[in-house]
């Protein structure tokens, strides 16, 4: 089944520095590939995704690269800001009939100001 | 609107009990998932409803199931509670299987 490795566990960075998450994934059929960002004690938040046809997508400071031949998918968070500290999760799974989302480990993000 | 519901927000069950949790989706979504989220673990899948058929099933025993209403909504039942079954257990729905699940707050289960 798919297996997702995420990178780093931890990152620190100081307020207006850039951030960026890997993730790895297992299966070449994996076409979607989202990214959550969980504060603590709240629900998962979905704050961007890329489907297999895209390979990079944009959302104001935030942005997702996706090499579908190295199997590996990246978030790019610019000009970072205290709010920005949470827990981001990668996951990616294989649409066909029905989704399973295969999550990464997270990673917790610290911005200091 | 109103966001995916799940009920109840707190449980403490003993080992042995069986328990079930409840979620109402986003008004419209047809397909509802179930994860396990523990420290050790992070979030794990445990099944994926639509249009009341169980469509995907993640690698849990047995005594975790699920359903599915004409009305979208879902239960989870965990038979045999077991102390590792401790988690925080969250329900996400979508339109379709292909677009943005949202997620619920979660059931915080504690097994004594």
């Amino acid at each position: 089944g798919e297996n997702v490795e995420q990178h780093p566990s931890t990152l620190s960075v100081q307020e207006g520095d850039s951030a960026v998450i890997k993730c790895t994934y297992s299966d070449s059929a994996s076409n979607y590939f989202p990214w959550y960002k969980q504060e603590l004690g709240k629900r998962p938040q979905l704050i961007i995704d890329i489907r297999s046809n895209v390979g990079e997508k944009k959302d104001q400071r935030i942005a997702v690269t996706l090499n579908k031949t190295a199997k590996h998918f990246s978030l790019h968070i610019t000009e970072t800001q205290p709010e920005d500290s949470a827990v981001y999760f990668c996951a990616a799974s294989i649409y066909q009939a029905g989704t399973a989302l295969i999550f990464g480990k997270g990673t917790t993000l610290s911005v200091s100001s | 609107k109103a966001g995916v519901t799940q009920t109840p927000r707190y449980l403490i069950k003993t080992r042995g009990q069986q328990v079930t949790l409840s979620c109402s989706p986003i008004s419209g979504h047809r397909s509802v998932s179930w994860y396990q989220q523990t420290p050790g673990q992070g979030l794990q899948f445990l099944f994926e409803y639509f249009s009341e058929t169980q469509r995907n099933k993640g690698n849990f025993p047995g005594r975790f199931s699920g359903r599915q209403f004409s009305n979208s909504r879902s239960e989870m039942n965990v038979s045999t509670l077991e102390l590792g079954d401790s988690a925080l257990y969250l329900c996400a729905s979508s339109l379709e299987s292909d677009h943005g699940y949202t997620f619920g707050s979660g059931t915080r289960l504690t097994v004594v």
